[in-house]
């Protein structure tokens, strides 16, 4: 059972490239978010999904696109990398209702 | 609007107790939510509260007043693995999750 997991772990973009964030599930939960955290703050909600074929922008959308064709997965997509997109991603998954959320490892990205 | 407060930063010496305060205003509450993040890795569970009241668990207790919108975190014979950020997150409605900015707890011996 390995929860949630991303990849890659690290990745350094060039300025108007593009990229795909992968995140998985394994719990068979249908509730699923992407975030960005920059340095010394909190986190700030991009995209989630409700369940496959549902999803929904959050805080900070633009510049991301998503996908939610199946439970396990939740790709995130960027596609004209800008510097402002510097961050750390974390994808998370979790069960119906009020529930704590399990978080992935986390990818750090860089855009120069 | 929607709103999370937390203070920064916050300092505390080993084998004490801290308190962590967060208030929060959301358009409907479905509870709140306490995590712990160390610097470099992701954020893991610590508590949750829906109704008012003390839930405790081990050296961890979080509180919440639903009326005053307000919670805290209570830290108890504090460690120097203790020395973490604890993220304060509300559900609201329409499964928006609200985060506040983080408190970073430094744990002197």
């Amino acid at each position: 059972n390995a929860g949630v997991t991303q990849t890659p772990k690290f990745r350094i973009l060039k300025i108007g490239q593009s990229m795909t964030l992968q995140c998985t599930q394994d719990m068979n939960h249908n509730y699923m978010y992407w975030y960005r955290q920059d340095p010394g703050m909190g986190l700030k909600l991009i995209y989630y999904s409700v369940g496959a074929g549902i999803t929904d922008k959050g805080e900070v959308p633009n510049g991301y696109n998503v996908s939610r064709s199946t439970t396990e997965d939740f790709p995130l997509r960027l596609e004209l990398a800008a510097p402002s997109q510097t961050s750390v991603y974390f994808c998370s998954a979790r069960g119906a209702g009020p529930n704590e959320q399990f978080f992935g490892p986390g990818t750090r990205l860089t855009v120069l | 609007g929607q709103n999370i407060d937390q203070p920064t930063e916050m300092t505390a010496t080993e084998g004490a107790i801290v308190q962590i305060n967060c208030t929060y205003q959301t358009s409907g509450f479905n509870g709140l939510f306490w995590y712990q993040q160390h610097a470099g890795e992701a954020p893991t569970f610590l508590s949750y509260n829906v109704l008012d009241g003390l839930e405790e668990k081990g050296r961890f207790s979080s509180f919440l007043s639903r009326s005053k919108g307000y919670s805290y975190l209570l830290l108890k014979e504090l460690q120097m693995k203790d020395s973490a950020s604890y993220l304060c997150e509300g559900d609201g409605s329409n499964y928006q999750l609200i985060w506040g900015a983080g408190t970073k707890l430094i744990i002197k011996p």
